[in-house]
């Protein structure tokens, strides 16, 4: 069985911070996600890793995917409030499209 | 951009009555998807679609469940006779148009309360 496993699951820093979100997963998989859901929010894309040594980027945001090592990383540059939300990592486990096995989530706390 | 659209945003329902979700995936996508998150909780797959079959279930996904595209734009999630646990919030998802095979994009969810 794929288990996703995240942490910290509840993170509070303050703005101007850097800080790193963890993600293991146990079994080999095609594709890695990350999202990000507000409160009472759906489901926002923000990246996918599809390979060994993926990295991507968008604004403060950076996600990294060590695919021998089963872990994908988010880290976070510069916190802001903006970024308050909980975070979620999914990992394609190579069955049929798009079966995502979702990790706990990080709920992010950005204070000023 | 578009957008997966989902109707209602919130159902309230008795238990054993049936609920139909209602869902508008991208137009050109050709997956399509039922998640489900309970409150607080991580969210769970329940089944994918593509070729107007269902690809793939969970065991969440048990006989009280069924889904359908009845015409060329919705996507459907029945529960027949709905339990207490059913109650969570329910997101569709579609992927599959041009480059963007692997990028699932959600709905804004239907909240379920069972009651």
């Amino acid at each position: 069985e794929l288990k996703v496993e995240q942490n910290p699951l509840f993170l509070s820093m303050q703005e101007g911070k850097n800080y790193t979100i963890y993600c293991n997963y146990s079994t080999t998989s095609d594709r890695l996600y990350w999202y990000r859901q507000d409160p009472g929010k759906s489901l926002e894309s923000l990246f996918v890793l599809l390979s060994n040594g993926a990295v991507k980027q968008e604004g403060r945001l950076m996600a990294s995917l060590d695919t021998k090592a089963r872990l994908s990383t988010l880290h976070i540059t510069a916190a802001v409030h903006d970024l308050s939300a909980t975070y979620f990592c999914a990992v394609d486990y190579g069955g049929s499209q798009g079966n995502l096995i979702f990790g706990k989530g990080t709920k992010l706390s950005v204070k000023p | 951009e578009p957008e997966v659209t989902q109707t209602p945003s919130h159902q309230v329902t008795q238990m054993g009555q049936e609920v139909i979700l209602r869902c508008v995936p991208i137009s050109n996508h050709l997956y399509f998807y039922w998640y489900r998150q309970i409150l607080g909780q991580k969210v769970e797959f329940l089944v994918s679609f593509y070729n107007n079959e269902i690809s793939e279930k969970s065991e969440i996904f048990d006989d009280q469940f069924s889904v359908e595209r009845p015409d060329g734009s919705n996507f459907t999630l029945k529960i027949r006779s709905t339990k207490l646990e059913d109650s969570a919030m329910y997101f569709c998802a579609s992927s599959g148009g041009q480059g963007a095979h692997e990028k699932l994009f959600f709905g804004s969810g239907t909240q379920l309360s069972v009651l």
